[in-house]
């Protein structure tokens, strides 16, 4: 079946412009996360979707950050005023229903730089 | 102190080899463990997912869990070049928690 898909895979911009990143969850799935991955380091979690709400925000690295989910499906991830430390792959990943033990499936991630 | 390290690597071995692959951990509220395969330019593929102590195999893939030691492993039996890839560890607290927290991952080369 399909898995989780985000668009676009690479995303090049100036500095200061704003991006939007998309995902698109594994079907049925409640639960979303979106991560950011810097090179040679680990998964950094930036927010939780349980269906539409987000009852973790905490990980979003500034105010310039925002996300939403509509319809219990699709996720937006919107960076304003992007700087270069906003440079890394941004990873989306769905799980059946939020929880520890429901594995997290991951998508190829959007690749971001900033220049 | 980091919550979960990981030995970066690079690892390189011969093809056919017995790979293992380590983390430890700092949290004792940790129950379930995972770990994901990453190649280059993909998102991570979950491989093994374990809960509690002890060990689970798939394949030609073992997990262990040593919750006393707070040391979990990965081992590769008749490793293959196809296996070379980013091995990331994660794991997660109660089933009441949803956030995985993950190594820096262990880059491995299988050499055919």
């Amino acid at each position: 079946g399909a898995g989780v898909s985000q668009s676009p895979s690479n995303k090049v911009t100036e500095k200061g412009k704003d991006v939007e990143l998309r995902c698109d969850p594994i079907s049925g799935h409640t639960a979303l996360y979106w991560y950011r991955q810097r090179l040679g380091q680990g998964l950094e979690f930036l927010i939780y979707f349980q269906g539409n709400s987000a009852p973790d925000k905490s990980g979003l690295p500034s105010d310039r950050f925002s996300a939403e989910r509509t319809g219990e499906s699709v996720s937006t991830l919107t960076i304003q005023r992007t700087q270069q430390e906003d440079s890394a792959v941004y990873l989306c990943a769905s799980s059946p229903r939020g929880g520890s033990n429901q594995p997290q499936h991951f998508g190829d991630g959007t690749r971001l730089s900033i220049l | 102190q980091k919550e979960v390290e990981q030995d970066p690597g690079p690892l390189s071995v011969p093809e056919g080899a017995i790979v293992s692959l380590n983390c430890t951990y700092s949290n004792s509220a940790f129950q379930y463990f995972m770990w994901y395969r990453q190649y280059s330019r993909k998102g991570p593929e979950l491989l093994m997912y374990t809960y509690s102590s002890g060990n689970k195999e798939d394949g030609r893939f073992t997990a262990q869990v040593d919750k006393s030691s707070k040391y979990i492993s990965l081992f590769i039996r008749d490793s293959q070049p196809s296996d070379s890839a980013t091995y990331l560890c994660a794991m997660s607290a109660t089933s009441g928690t949803y956030k995985y927290i993950f190594g820096t991952g262990t880059r491995l080369k299988v050499l055919a």
